[in-house]
């Protein structure tokens, strides 16, 4: 079945720092990569998504790059903010049910 | 862009009492709609996906019984937890699939409490 595996946390940065999360998948097919951002307390939002191999994904200074060959979707940012601080998953949608595969999250913290 | 409302946010309720959360899209139909559950520090746990007009379909050792899922309307999915238990208190996540493109919108959660 689908997974996904994403480097787990916390992850404390100073401000402008460049920040990198890890997110591997196991999928049949071809599935579409997103990364959800979680502030406490609140549902999830879209940070950016991408449907396809070679697609680069990006929102708010986040990148991620869709690969294939080494099926991973890492979120990147060159210089993250104090507001960037927050929980991002990592999630694969395909198949026919729709399902969303959510990794397990990664905790950022970003001090000042 | 598409917005889910997810109501309440938060509530409070007896133990032995039902409590039913709302999930409303907005300004599109959702053909399909999920509910996740979501303990402190861990991520999102599926409960049942559900489509609009048919049965809701569980994910394994979720209680069908105990968490009803009723999706009406192409705009409207409700999960009633039923004779609520301490050990339900979570935090609860609805996402609504919109029918063109391939996009997921997420519910701002809602808190349960029960005492």
């Amino acid at each position: 079945g689908n997974s996904v595996t994403q480097m787990e946390g916390p992850v404390t940065l100073s401000e402008e720092a460049f920040l990198t999360i890890n997110c591997t998948y196991t999928a049949t097919g071809y599935p579409s990569l997103f990364w959800y951002v979680q502030y406490p307390g609140e549902g999830l939002q879209l940070l950016l998504k991408a449907t396809k191999a070679d697609d680069k994904g990006s929102n708010k200074g986040f990148e991620a790059t869709y690969r294939k060959e080494t099926t991973s979707f890492h979120l990147e940012k060159g210089s993250v903010q104090v507001s960037d601080s927050a929980v991002y998953f990592c999630a694969l949608g395909g198949g026919s049910n729709y399902k969303l595969t959510f990794g397990k999250g990664t905790l950022l913290t970003v001090n000042p | 862009g598409a917005v889910v409302s997810q109501h309440p946010s938060w509530v409070i309720c007896k133990s032995g009492t039902s409590v039913k959360i709302e999930c409303r899209s907005l300004d599109f139909q959702a053909t399909t709609m999920f509910w996740y559950r979501q303990f402190p520090k861990q991520s999102l746990m599926l409960m049942a996906t559900s489509n609009e007009g048919s049965k809701a379909t569980y994910e394994q050792g979720v209680e069908k019984d105990k968490f009803l899922i009723n999706h009406a309307s192409l705009t409207l999915s409700t999960l009633t937890v039923t004779s609520a238990h301490p050990e339900d208190s979570s935090f609860y996540i609805c996402s609504a699939r919109d029918a063109p493109g391939y996009g997921y919108t997420f519910g701002s959660g809602t808190r349960l409490t029960v005492v």
